[in-house]
């Protein structure tokens, strides 16, 4: 079965603090995201990585850094954690096949971020 | 650039009645179309998407959208809901080529007793 997870359900940090959200697939896929869902927004894409060491940029990457220094894992970086940061987390991965834009997305069960 | 609209945070209906969600896209490229429901404390898991095959898409839980071109939409239908059907809902859009997926604000269903 498909499995994407995330290192934490929920996380409580102080303003300032680096906070590291992690995420691991296993179902080999090459592509790999973090969203952010706030009410009434939707997702919004933060960053994804099409390959090992890749990444590019999403809607709303400002105040976030990614690294991908393996396949399964894809990390989540905030430098110094703001208030306006609080939010759930989600992650997600596509298998990256032919017209990638038709893959269905995996999501990790999300990461509620509590910044205080 | 893409962009979706679904009309309405939140919904409610009886058991048993018909569930209509209401998503409209707008691409300058042939569109990939998905719904995605989130449970609560719940990841998104897809149920159903289009990519330009049949214009009736069949998903999961008995739920159903059809592609209309002409009104750039894809609502979402289920002709009766069950109690287990109170989750959010999104619509997205992806395009041929692309990596990302512009998702919708979400729409809220909830089901009465």
């Amino acid at each position: 079965d498909v499995k994407v997870t995330q290192s934490s359900r929920y996380l409580v940090k102080r303003t300032g603090e680096k906070v590291f959200l992690e995420c691991v697939q296993d179902m080999d896929h090459e592509n790999m995201f973090w969203y952010r869902q706030d009410p009434g927004l939707g997702l919004r894409l933060i960053y994804f990585s099409y390959d090992v060491k890749m990444k590019e940029k999403g809607d709303i990457p400002e105040g976030y850094s990614v690294s991908r220094e393996k396949k399964e894992r894809f990390s989540l970086i905030l430098e110094s954690a703001s208030t306006n940061q609080t939010s759930m987390y989600l992650c997600a991965s596509t298998p990256g096949l032919a017209g990638g834009g038709a893959d269905t997305q995996y999501f990790g069960p999300g990461t509620r971020l509590t910044v205080l | 650039a893409q962009s979706v609209t679904q009309l309405g945070s939140h919904v409610s209906v009886s058991e048993g009645a018909l569930v209509l969600l209401r998503c409209n896209y707008s691409s300058s490229v042939p569109p990939y179309l998905f719904w995605y429901v989130q449970y609560p404390n719940q990841g998104l898991q897809l149920l159903l998407k289009y990519t330009s095959a049949a214009t009736l898409v069949k998903g999961i839980n008995g739920f159903e959208a059809e592609f209309k071109k002409s009104e750039t939409s894809f609502h979402l239908t289920k002709p009766s809901a069950h109690m287990s059907d109170a989750a959010e809902y999104f619509c997205a859009v992806s395009g041929t080529g692309g990596f990302k997926t512009i998702f919708g604000a979400g729409t809220r269903l909830f089901v009465k007793a």
